[in-house]
This record gives structure tokens, sequence and C-alpha cells, in this order.
């Protein structure tokens, strides 16, 4: 199985702050990556898909790259409504595998 | 509006079964590959299974795989999974998520989750 290895697993940012996230993957996926925002008691939410691609509906501080083993989600100016659980996932092949997680919390 | 409800949720005891639904609104449901996915509580998310069209090809996560049985009724707009022989492991919220209508397996849209608890 391909396994994802996000890091930080923590992060304490301030409003306004360019946040940046890794996710590594166990074997190349070329661009089969994508990254959920989660928030406490709710439903994942699709932030960007093939890598780079910005969901409909998804505001523009959000950014994603990589391709390969080596993936980044960036979130330009992070906002208040931004402190959430994000999880990047494969899905190059099955079992689709979610990485364990970064938690976004205010500094 | 674009929704998936789920439902059948509770608690269980050590051997026993559940039957969770998932309804879709506000689109056909017969368009799209589903998937479940669960979160046990703390934890991150672990993919289940997938379903394709018309429920003629299903695949399962190692963990669930036996046990488990995911289905579809397009005419009633309804997704299942049928968990038996559950385990304390199999404790968490159950989310239905739709496949999106492009390349790979993302999940674009996800229901809000029904909440298994296996205990004695």
């Amino acid at each position: 199985d391909i396994q994802l290895t996000q890091s930080p697993s923590f992060l304490s940012a301030s409003v306004g702050d360019r946040v940046t996230i890794t996710c590594r993957a166990s074997q190349g996926i070329s661009d089969s990556l994508a990254w959920y925002q989660q928030k406490p008691g709710k439903a994942p939410k699709l932030l960007i898909y093939v890598a780079s691609t910005l969901q409909s509906g998804v505001p523009s501080r959000f950014s994603g790259s990589g391709s390969g083993t080596e993936f980044t989600l960036t979130i330009s100016s992070l906002q208040p409504e931004d402190f959430a659980t994000y999880s990047c996932q494969q899905v190059n092949r099955y079992p689709l595998i979610f990485g364990g997680g970064t938690k976004v919390e205010i500094k | 509006e674009v929704q998936l409800v789920e439902s059948g949720g509770g608690l269980v005891q050590p051997g026993g079964s559940l039957r969770l639904s998932c309804a879709a609104s506000g689109f056909t449901l017969s368009n799209y590959w589903m998937h479940w996915v669960r979160q046990a509580p703390g934890e991150g998310l672990v993919w289940v299974s997938r379903i394709n069209f018309d429920g003629s090809d299903t695949i399962y996560a190692d963990s669930v795989k036996g046990r488990f049985t995911v289905s579809r009724d397009n005419a009633k707009n309804t997704l299942y999974l049928q968990l038996n022989g559950l385990g304390v492991d199999d404790t968490g919220v159950y989310y239905c998520a739709r496949d999106n209508d492009g390349p790979g397996a993302f999940m674009d849209v996800w229901g809000k989750g029904s909440t298994v608890t296996v205990s004695s």
C-alpha cells in the first residue's frame, strides 16, 4: 500500500501568516493527490484535487503543488475560518489512503 | 442542493451488525461512483469501500473485507453499507462521499456522518 506522511502534524500560526503543509508519498503517485479541510464535528471538505486544481468555491488563498512523491498545500494568508485539520489523500491506486492530518491552530 | 444524509448508526455489541444508509438528493446517484470513509474518535480519515455506478464492482479496505458489504439502490437514490462482525476498532463516524465526475477518486460531496459505537 502507498503510505502518506504529512508534516507537521500540528501547526500554530497567526491570522495573516503564510502556512505550508507537506505530504510525502512512499512511492510516486503522479498528481493523484487531494487536500481536504475538516473542522471539529464536521465532514471533510475537498479543497484541492489533481495536486493543484482548486475545487469550485474554495478561496484562492489556498493552493497546491507537487508531483510524484512530494506535495504541498499553501494558505497564502491564514484567515480565522481556516483553523482546522488538513489531510492529503492519494487516489493513484487502491486502497485509497489519507495522510495523518495537520491541525492548524491559532497562535 | 446537492446533499448526502447518512443514517443507521448506533450502539452495538462486539460481533453485532448494523446497516448504514446514505440518501442522496440534488443529483442523480446512478451517475456517480460512491465511497464510504470512516474516522475513529480523535483519529484520521480511513477509506473503507467504493462502489461503481450500478453496484457491479466493489472494493474494500483489507480491514473490513469479508465483514462489510457496500450496495446501492439507484431507484431509491440510496447507498448502503452492511457492517457485520463488528469489533471495537470499528467504532467511529462513517461518512458516505461522492466520487467526483472527473479524474481520480476525489470525493467532492460528503455527508455529515453516522456514528457507530461498538461496545459491550
